[in-house]
């Protein structure tokens, strides 16, 4: 079975400081791991994505993030926060057809 | 290109009330997947369709219904409601299995009186 879990329900950073949100997953195979960010009263959009090629992965708005498999882990960072990165965010494991969401964690930003 | 379209955007209903929620994909999208988001909860799979003609139930199906007549629909019934549903529904779709990312309507926001 898989799952993923969130560390954190809630993080504040203030503006211009680097951003850490954690996921840990289990899977008894190797995952596709993704993380999405959803704004308010918005859907969900993809940020970044790793599919067993580069273990550290890149995506828009300055977001990357690193899949280490001896952690079972997939946090995603940014060197410098900005305003309009307040949203939620969600780690997602996916294996065949179903995709798993974690239960998200909400950034603040703080002027 | 739209997307994913989702409606409608925003329902009320009574107790004991049926609707359908459709959802249109014009990507050609074999994946399509029916969620209910609540607070806390994060995002959970209510039923999914891996092609046309096909459905199977998710995480949370009880109470739902789908159909997937059309490759390019994916459709959500809710039979008799109850005020458990009140929730934000997001559809999804994906050309293939779990090596892509998703691409997601907007949400259709219900509320179950």
């Amino acid at each position: 079975a898989q799952s993923v879990t969130q560390l954190d329900s809630h993080v504040s950073v203030s503006e211009g400081t680097p951003v850490l949100l954690r996921c840990n997953y289990s899977s008894s195979y190797s995952p596709s791991l993704f993380w999405y960010v959803q704004h308010p009263n918005k859907g969900l959009q993809l940020l970044l994505k790793y599919t067993s090629a580069a273990t550290l992965v890149k995506g828009i708005n300055g977001f990357e993030a690193e899949f280490k498999k001896s952690e079972t882990s997939f946090h995603l960072t940014k060197p410098s926060a900005h305003m309009s990165d307040a949203a939620e965010y969600f780690c997602v494991v996916t294996r065949d057809d179903k995709i798993i969401f974690g239960k998200g964690t909400r950034l603040h930003i703080l002027p | 290109n739209a997307g994913v379209t989702q409606t409608p955007k925003f329902r009320v209903l009574k107790t004991g009330q049926s609707m359908t929620l459709l959802c249109a994909q014009d990507m050609n999208h074999e994946y399509m997947y029916w969620y209910r988001q609540d607070p806390g909860m994060g995002l959970r799979l209510i039923h999914y369709s891996v092609g046309e003609g096909t459905t199977a139930k998710g995480e949370v199906p009880d109470g739902y219904n789908v159909s997937r007549l059309k490759k390019q629909n994916f459709l959500l019934g809710l039979e008799s409601a109850a005020p458990s549903q009140t929730s934000v529904y997001f559809c999804a779709s994906s050309l293939h299995r779990d090596r892509v990312g998703y691409t997601f309507g907007s949400g259709t926001r219900l509320t179950v009186v």
